[in-house]
């Protein structure tokens, strides 16, 4: 079972190049994520979307742009890579009905994004 | 505000021994989810146990317990039996059913087995 897929698991940007981090789910649900993760901060959320088409901003949307164009993708892009967002990034998903208060969220195993 | 709160950042404990990893959570929708992640230095997270608001009892997934007190908000995570593979970051996260249905997570407590 594939679940969360994340695309690339490393890289490494010099400041002011752009990227995009893919995120697939073959779970077909309708919540997908954008997390960055930094020591002692736990996770924050970036950027979400609740269905296709759709998606919103987290607690630290600024420097990022996500695009839901496909149930299944959810893409997160950095226009111009600062090295303040030198981070693991997580994608997840998570089902929304019948009830979405108990459903978990699936992780994809994370990309390691350093910005020099 | 932090809807979450996580207030141990390390703890210790020895293996074979119970561990209780401790979680506050402030909301006023009456209908809300629980949930524990474990990541270990792999960085993978996983799903551990979850508790709903309405829930009668404390639920249990095999050594993984939540000791939920509604009244006092608080959701700890007890480990029975601590196995060396139980060392990792654990994390608290609360699902409001009110709202956008948005996760929150605390910021992680890391737990070390000592064998």
């Amino acid at each position: 079972n594939a679940g969360v897929t994340q695309t690339p698991k490393f890289r490494v940007l010099k400041t002011g190049q752009s990227m995009t981090l893919l995120c697939a789910q073959d779970m077909n649900h309708e919540y997908m994520y954008w997390y960055r993760q930094d020591p002692g901060m736990g996770l924050r959320l970036i950027h979400y979307s609740v269905g296709e088409g759709t998606t919103a901003k987290g607690e630290v949307p600024d420097g990022y742009n996500v695009s839901r164009l496909k149930k299944q993708n959810f893409l997160l892009g950095l226009e111009s890579a600062a090295p303040s967002q030198t981070s693991v990034y997580f994608c997840a998903s998570s089902q929304h009905y019948p009830d979405s208060s108990n459903q978990p969220q699936h992780f994809g195993d994370g990309t390691r994004l350093s910005i020099l | 505000a932090q809807k979450i709160t996580q207030t141990q950042p390390g703890m210790f404990v020895q293996e074979k021994e119970a561990v209780t990893l401790d979680c506050t959570y402030d909301t006023s929708d009456p209908s809300y989810g629980l949930f524990w992640y474990k990541q270990p230095s792999s960085g993978e997270m996983i799903f551990l146990i979850y508790q709903g608001s309405y829930d009668q009892q404390n639920a249990t997934e095999g050594r993984y317990s939540l000791n939920f007190q509604k009244a006092r908000k608080s959701a700890n995570l007890v480990i029975s039996a601590s196995q060396l593979g139980d060392s990792a970051m654990y994390f608290c996260a609360m699902r409001e059913s009110g709202g956008s249905y948005i996760p929150t997570f605390g910021r992680g407590t890391s737990l070390i087995v000592h064998p």
